[in-house]
């Protein structure tokens, strides 16, 4: 498809659980970024990959968050021993570049956790 | 700290009429704003966006107004049509920073018949 993909769309786990969720973004796009938006909250930024620089990981809630990028395409984010807080929308963008151009990040659907 | 502010968490406005959503910050570093709309079960898709050199950005129905010295922006939808009816999301971020937007917690606008 043309747009971002993630999955799964929905996932429900028990609490102590590790969970993958993963996105791929549109072909070419060199920028990706994970937010996510927990109830009432607004988007929270997360982490971000450009390229081959070093990813900006000052957003990762806890050192249980991680995130990879690899081939500079597909990128999974990682919640270990999940948290009853880390229940939350968790989307991925991704953009052409970000040199202080438009800002447009093109988001996908993004991934329902609920940590029960 | 909320340094995005979207006090109103819902809107109502009949078709046809003006919809103002607003957005104040707190970052005086902010240079660059966007909004952002959702629907449900959807991602959010680029609305407008609007530089802090200009006080006015114009894209057909939708024109966001920046106020600097009051660090406010506000986005008028006019005229207002149902499929408006979305969360409407205020964004911003500040140039050396370029891999974050910082969101407001969003607006839902919702346009009746």
């Amino acid at each position: 498809g043309a747009g971002v993909s993630q999955s799964p769309s929905n996932k429900v786990t028990e609490k102590g659980k590790d969970v993958e969720l993963r996105c791929d973004p549109i072909s070419g796009h060199t920028a990706l970024y994970w937010y996510r938006q927990s109830l009432g909250q607004g988007l929270e930024f997360l982490i971000y990959f450009q390229g081959n620089s070093a990813p900006d990981k000052s957003g990762l809630p806890s050192d249980r968050f991680s995130a990879e990028r690899t081939g500079g395409s597909v990128s999974t984010l990682t919640i270990q021993r999940t948290q009853q807080e880390d229940s939350a929308v968790y989307l991925c963008a991704s953009s052409l570049r970000w040199a202080g151009g438009t800002g447009e990040l093109f988001f996908g659907e993004g991934s329902r956790l609920t940590v029960l | 700290d909320q340094q995005v502010k979207q006090n109103s968490p819902s809107l109502s406005v009949q078709e046809g009429r003006i919809s103002i959503l607003n957005c104040d910050y707190t970052n005086s570093m902010f240079d660059y704003f966007l909004w952002y709309k959702k629907y449900p079960a959807e991602g959010p898709t680029f609305l407008i966006s609007i530089s802090s050199i200009k006080d006015k950005n114009e894209d057909g129905r939708f024109t966001v107004f920046l106020n600097k010295s009051a660090k406010h922006l506000s986005l008028h939808i006019v005229p207002s049509q149902p499929g408006d009816s979305a969360v409407y999301f205020c964004a911003a971020s500040a140039t050396g920073t370029a891999s974050k937007l910082t969101f407001g917690t969003g607006t839902r606008l919702q346009v009746t018949l």
